[in-house]
């Protein structure tokens, strides 16, 4: 069946730092790929996707290509900042129910 | 503003008294669907919908129903809830299935006693 594993957290860096935070999938098809963000005491806001092979998203600094041969959808940053601090979700879509299915979420804490 | 809207966002009831966690979406969406976040567990999906009167079961539907009367609203009915139902409840809604980006609302964080 569908699923997403991620990096396990918590994930700890100083402002400015470069972030990566591993996820791949297994999926039959060619599911859409998400990156939700969850900030303390809210609910999952969407930071970026990709719907085909190849395809780059991108949103406020962060990048996360979509990579068919290494099934893997990959956030990265350049630098991050104490406000990036929160609960990252990859995801990919089931095509046939819509149901989301989510990695087990990476908590970033960012110091100044 | 275009979102999702959940009441209530804090409840805390006891073992087998009914209650209706409401969820309203104001974009048209024709795909809605409740989710429940749990320590350890990560989020799964209970129920979803992919337009009125067409509802199915996610992967946790056990002690839950829905109903999808109007476009606009999914309420999630715990007829008799138990504590193990104790968990935060998200709404999500999206224009359809698939490669359409889902739109979470607030959560509700319900505590079964």
């Amino acid at each position: 069946g569908n699923s997403v594993t991620q990096m396990e957290g918590p994930v700890t860096l100083s402002e400015e730092a470069f972030l990566t935070i591993n996820c791949t999938y297994t999926a039959t098809g060619y599911p859409s790929l998400f990156w939700y963000v969850q900030y303390p005491g809210e609910g999952l806001q969407l930071l970026l996707k990709a719907t085909k092979a190849d395809d780059k998203g991108s949103n406020k600094g962060f990048e996360a290509t979509y990579r068919k041969e290494t099934t893997s959808f990959h956030l990265e940053k350049g630098s991050v900042q104490v406000s990036d601090s929160a609960v990252y979700f990859c995801a990919l879509s089931d095509r046939y129910t819509g149901k989301l299915i989510f990695g087990q979420g990476t908590t970033l804490q960012v110091k100044p | 503003e275009a979102q999702v809207t959940q009441n209530p966002r804090y409840l805390i009831t006891v073992t087998g008294k009914k209650l209706t966690v409401t969820c309203s979406q104001n974009m048209n969406h024709e795909y809605m669907s409740w989710y429940r976040q749990d320590p350890g567990l990560g989020l799964r999906q209970i129920y979803y919908s992919m337009n009125v009167e067409v509802t199915d079961k996610g992967d946790v539907p056990e002690g839950y129903k829905v109903s999808r009367k109007e476009k606009r609203n999914f309420p999630l009915i715990l007829e008799s809830p138990s504590p193990n139902q104790t968990s935060l409840y998200f709404c999500a809604s999206s224009l359809g299935q698939g490669r359409e980006t889902q739109y979470f609302g607030p959560g509700t964080r319900l505590l079964v006693l």
